[in-house]
């Protein structure tokens, strides 16, 4: 079975923070994607990875950066957190395009 | 630009019934399509897909249909369980693209 992780499941930031999310997959696969969801609006797709070293932005990048220096880790960056990044980050990958996305268990952030 | 939408945000069924839950998009370039079950407190899993070359596809307890005419799909499952309730996110893609656009959702609430 494919399996992505998530380092944590909750988190709880201050205003201003650094934060780190952390994301592996144990398949190889190509393509990561990191996305939050907030009720009422879905998946909104923050930031994808095609390959090493390689990022391309989402629909919503402002506030966030990513890092890919291994194959199955994906890394999302709030430089600076603020409140209204408070919401549910969910990690993917996929092997290809036009291929089902397997997807991490969550991590909840609340910023205060 | 693609958009992906549910008709119902939620549907409460009995127990034993089957449900049949709706998508629209509006991309006609759209070539790709998946279902996903959002559990509460998981990430989203594959349920089951179709490709723009199908017009109904069955899976254990599932089918999904396709309606190429009016940018439609449905996701029927049949004899609900109280185990179907969760999330249920349809999403497409064109074009070999990676990055899917997703609905926002329908609850299925299932009642013994």
């Amino acid at each position: 079975d494919v399996k992505v992780t998530q380092s944590s499941r909750y988190l709880v930031k201050r205003t201003g923070e650094k934060v780190f999310l952390e994301c592996v997959q144990d398949m190889d696969h190509e393509n990561m994607f990191w996305y939050r969801q907030d009720p009422g609006l879905g998946l909104r797709l923050i930031y994808f990875s095609y390959d090493v070293k390689m990022k391309e932005k989402g629909d919503i990048p402002e506030g966030y950066s990513v890092s890919r220096e291994k194959k199955e880790r994906f890394s999302l960056i709030l430089e600076s957190a603020s409140t209204n990044q408070t919401s549910m980050y969910l990690c993917a990958s996929s092997p290809t395009a036009l291929y089902e996305q397997y997807f991490g268990p969550g991590t909840r952030l609340t910023v205060t | 630009g693609e958009s992906v939408g549910l008709h119902l945000p939620t549907l409460s069924v009995q127990e034993g019934d089957n449900s049949i839950i709706n998508c629209a998009y509006s991309n006609s370039a759209s070539d790709y399509f998946i279902w996903y079950k959002q559990e509460s407190g998981k990430g989203p899993q594959f349920i089951i897909d179709i490709r723009s070359n199908m017009d109904k596809r069955q899976g254990q307890r599932v089918t999904v249909l396709l309606n190429k005419t009016v940018k439609h799909l449905s996701l029927q499952i049949a004899a609900t369980q109280p185990g179907d309730s969760a999330v249920y996110f349809c999403a497409s893609s064109s074009g070999g693209s990676y990055i899917p656009t997703f609905g926002r959702g329908t609850s299925l609430i299932v009642h013994p």
